[in-house]
């Protein structure tokens, strides 16, 4: 049973626009939530994360917002760039211990 | 600094062989995970080392699968008896101590083909 999951597969957004790839997870105990970005052929690296006790982060062009009541967590790039074209990884832990990650969202922003 | 390397990037063997994937974390880091990504999927924990203690063998996937880290450094994940489903990419990543809060650094993956 998946406990993150990313449902979309793949995204395709116009450069300049805003791009949302969404998260969801059944584990209500998960109290730490992070972004992961992968390029192919590198392994992935860390973007940017949220604590349960916020709604919103905010790191330059990439914003997390998590809603726990529906145990949802969004990532927004805004503007997209075509360097941000990769692949996406949410995950998420509870009480420190290790990481479950979804099976991530391809994104491709076209020029 | 040098980041986290794994060798060798691609292995190829027959079902049945033993192989080892072998990982060098960043200088000074005490935690190493092992994780695996199967085709389409997401990363799927497999062991991770903390100094000294015991490791978490929570994630292997079944006896075949072992890992050592000597000195507290270099890690060796062995996987033994090789099936085809064994066949994923194998990622190793370090951080500075052990826990989710702490940034994990992954290494390029080795990708471990079993036909």
């Amino acid at each position: 049973d998946q406990q993150v999951k990313q449902n979309s597969p793949s995204l395709s957004v116009q450069e300049g626009r805003i791009s949302i790839l969404n998260c969801d997870y059944t584990n209500s105990m998960f109290d730490y939530f992070l972004w992961y970005k992968k390029y192919p052929a590198e392994g992935p690296t860390f973007l940017i994360s949220i604590s349960s006790i916020k709604d919103k982060n905010e790191d330059g062009r990439f914003t997390v917002f998590l809603n726990k009541s529906a145990k949802h967590l969004s990532l927004h790039i805004v503007p997209s760039q075509p360097g941000d074209s990769a692949v996406y990884f949410c995950a998420a832990s509870a009480l420190g211990n290790m990481l479950t990650f979804g099976g991530g969202t391809r994104l491709m922003v076209k020029p | 600094g040098a980041g986290v390397s794994q060798s060798p990037s691609n292995k190829v063997t027959e079902k049945g062989k033993d192989v080892e994937l072998r990982c060098d974390p960043i200088s000074g880091h005490t935690a190493l995970y092992w994780y695996r990504q199967s085709l389409g999927q997401g990363l799927e924990f497999l062991i991770y080392f903390q100094g000294n203690s015991a490791p978490d063998k929570s994630g292997l996937p079944s006896d075949r699968f072992s890992a050592e880290r000597t000195g507290g450094s270099v890690s060796t994940l062995t996987i033994q008896r090789t099936q085809q489903e064994d066949s994923a990419v194998y990622l190793c990543a370090s951080s500075q101590e052990a826990g989710s809060r702490n940034e994990q650094f992954f290494g390029p993956g080795t990708r471990l083909t079993v036909l």
